[in-house]
C-alpha cells in the first residue's frame, strides 16, 4: 500500500520567515511527485516532480525530490499571510492515482 | 489551466435522502475523474475512479451502492449519496486529469462540496 508522510503537520511562523515542509513516501513504481496548495476549498495545483535534484521554482516557493531519500521538500521563503494554508503532498505510483499525505497546515503570522 | 467545475458547494438534506453532486470539466474533456472524500484536518482520501463509459472504480471499504457514480460524458461525472446518513456527512471533491496532464498524473479539483446530513 502507497504511503505518504508529511511533516510538520502544523507550522505557525511570522511572516518574513522561511519555512521547510517536508514529505516522505513509500509507493510502489514511483512516477511522481506533487504538492498543492489547500486554503478553504479546492486544492490548487503547485509542483510535479519526477527527477531527482531538479528545482521547481514559482516566485517564493521551491521544491526538490530526491528519489534516494523517497522525500522532498516545499520552501517557502520570506512568508506572507496568505500563504497560510494546508500544503498537501501526492504521490502517484503503478495505478496512476494519488496518494496525499495528511498534510501541513501553515500559519503565517502578521 | 484546466478549470473543474464542483456542484452544489454547500448541501443540507435530512436522514434518508439522497443527494446528487456533479463535477463538470469546463474546457477540457476528461476521461478520468476522481472522487474523494476530506474528513476536517485529515488528508484527501480517494473514494472512487470514475472512467467515462465504464463502471468506476471504487477503493477498498467504499460502498459502491451507497456511493453512486456515473460518468456519462467526458466532461461530467455525478456522485450520489443514496439514503445519506449523518455519518456521511463531510467535504467531498471531485477531480480531473486532462489528456495533457494524465501523464504527467496532475489532478485539477473542483471546489468541494460540504454534505451536512441531519
Amino acid at each position: 500500500e502507497d504511503k505518504v508522510v508529511q511533516s510538520p503537520l502544523s507550522l505557525v511562523v511570522h511572516e518574513g520567515d522561511t519555512v521547510t515542509l517536508n514529505c516522505s513516501y513509500e509507493v510502489t513504481n514511483f512516477r511522481s511527485l506533487l504538492w498543492y496548495k489547500q486554503e478553504k476549498k479546492a486544492p490548487t495545483f503547485l509542483f510535479m516532480l519526477t527527477s531527482s535534484g531538479i528545482e521547481k521554482k514559482s516566485g517564493r516557493l521551491s521544491s526538490i525530490l530526491d528519489k534516494k531519500e523517497l522525500s522532498s521538500i516545499l520552501n517557502i521563503t520570506a512568508t506572507q499571510t496568505g500563504d497560510s494554508a494546508i500544503y498537501l503532498c501526492a504521490v502517484a505510483g503503478s495505478a496512476r492515482q494519488l496518494t496525499f499525505g495528511s498534510g501541513t497546515q501553515l500559519t503565517v503570522l502578521p | 489551466g484546466a478549470v473543474v467545475s464542483q456542484h452544489p458547494s454547500w448541501v443540507i438534506c435530512k436522514s434518508g435522502t439522497s443527494v446528487k453532486i456533479e463535477c463538470r470539466s469546463l474546457d477540457f474533456q476528461a476521461t478520468t475523474m476522481f472522487w474523494y472524500r476530506q474528513f476536517p484536518k485529515q488528508s484527501l482520501m480517494l473514494m472512487a475512479t470514475s472512467n467515462e463509459g465504464s463502471k468506476a472504480t471504487y477503493e477498498q471499504g467504499v460502498e459502491k451502492d451507497k456511493f453512486l457514480i456515473n460518468h456519462a460524458s467526458l466532461t461530467l461525472s455525478t456522485l450520489t449519496v443514496t439514503s445519506a446518513h449523518p455519518e456521511d456527512s463531510s467535504f467531498y471533491i471531485c477531480s480531473a486529469r486532462t489528456s495533457e496532464s494524465s501523464t504527467k498524473n496532475i489532478q485539477y479539483f473542483g471546489a468541494g462540496t460540504r454534505l451536512s446530513v441531519l
